[in-house]
């Protein structure tokens, strides 16, 4: 059965640094997403993407934030500055078709991000 | 914008047990998502339903849409069914969902 998959699965990082978090939808799939997840708290939305653009986009999701489809397969989180409230588990999601949410959103397995 | 309650934000049971998780939210939907996060971090989708009843395996969601309220139910409840359980909504006119805190479940054997 297809997934998305994601790498890494786990990165420790210094404040400060760049990091990338990558993921694969699955390959028929138009709608993009990343969620995160602080430890003990509610999964939160960051962005939506499609038609390689954002969507929608959530106050989280500020400058230090991009993503990108660089090559139609690859979906990419960037954030540019880490800092120690990054700290989370980041899930990338995808679906099949364009309109409303009611689609299935199939998630990835998560990175885990510790900022140091 | 959309809020959504879980309940029991907790519960150990025993194996065999039948399971009953709810989840409220605030603005009418056109459909639920219901999720299973395994004690490593993974999400994997369960369900999503717009109406009714839907059923996979042990598994039961249910939601009545005027009164804004799902049930996920496990029969035969097993101590591999041990996770947290969320459900989501879509935000009215977005993209995104609205996750709920989530009930974690120990199915002891």
């Amino acid at each position: 059965e297809p997934e998305v998959t994601q790498t890494p699965s786990h990165q420790v990082t210094q404040m400060g640094q760049e990091v990338i978090l990558r993921c694969v939808p699955i390959s028929n799939h138009l709608y993009f997403y990343w969620y995160r997840q602080i430890l003990g708290q509610k999964v939160e939305f960051l962005v939506s993407f499609y038609n390689n653009e954002i969507s929608e986009k959530s106050e989280i999701f500020d400058d230090q934030f991009s993503v990108e489809r660089p090559d139609g397969s690859n979906f990419t989180l960037k954030i540019r500055s880490t800092k120690l409230e990054d700290s989370a588990m980041y899930f990338c999601a995808s679906r099949s078709l364009a309109g409303t949410a009611q689609e299935t959103q199939y998630f990835g397995p998560g990175t885990r991000l510790l900022v140091l | 914008k959309n809020e959504v309650e879980q309940s029991p934000q907790n519960l150990t049971a025993q194996e065999g047990e039948f399971i009953t998780i709810n989840c409220s939210y605030s603005v009418g939907i056109s459909a639920l998502h219901w999720l299973q996060q395994h004690p490593g971090g993974g999400i994997v989708s369960l369900f999503m339903l717009s109406s009714g009843k839907k059923k996979h395996g042990r598994l039961i969601a249910t939601i009545n849409i005027q009164e804004k309220h799902s049930s996920l139910h496990i029969t035969a409840s097993h101590p591999r069914d041990s996770a947290v359980y969320i459900c989501a909504v879509p935000e009215q006119g977005a993209q995104k969902l609205v996750f709920g805190q989530g009930t974690r479940l120990t199915i002891n054997p």
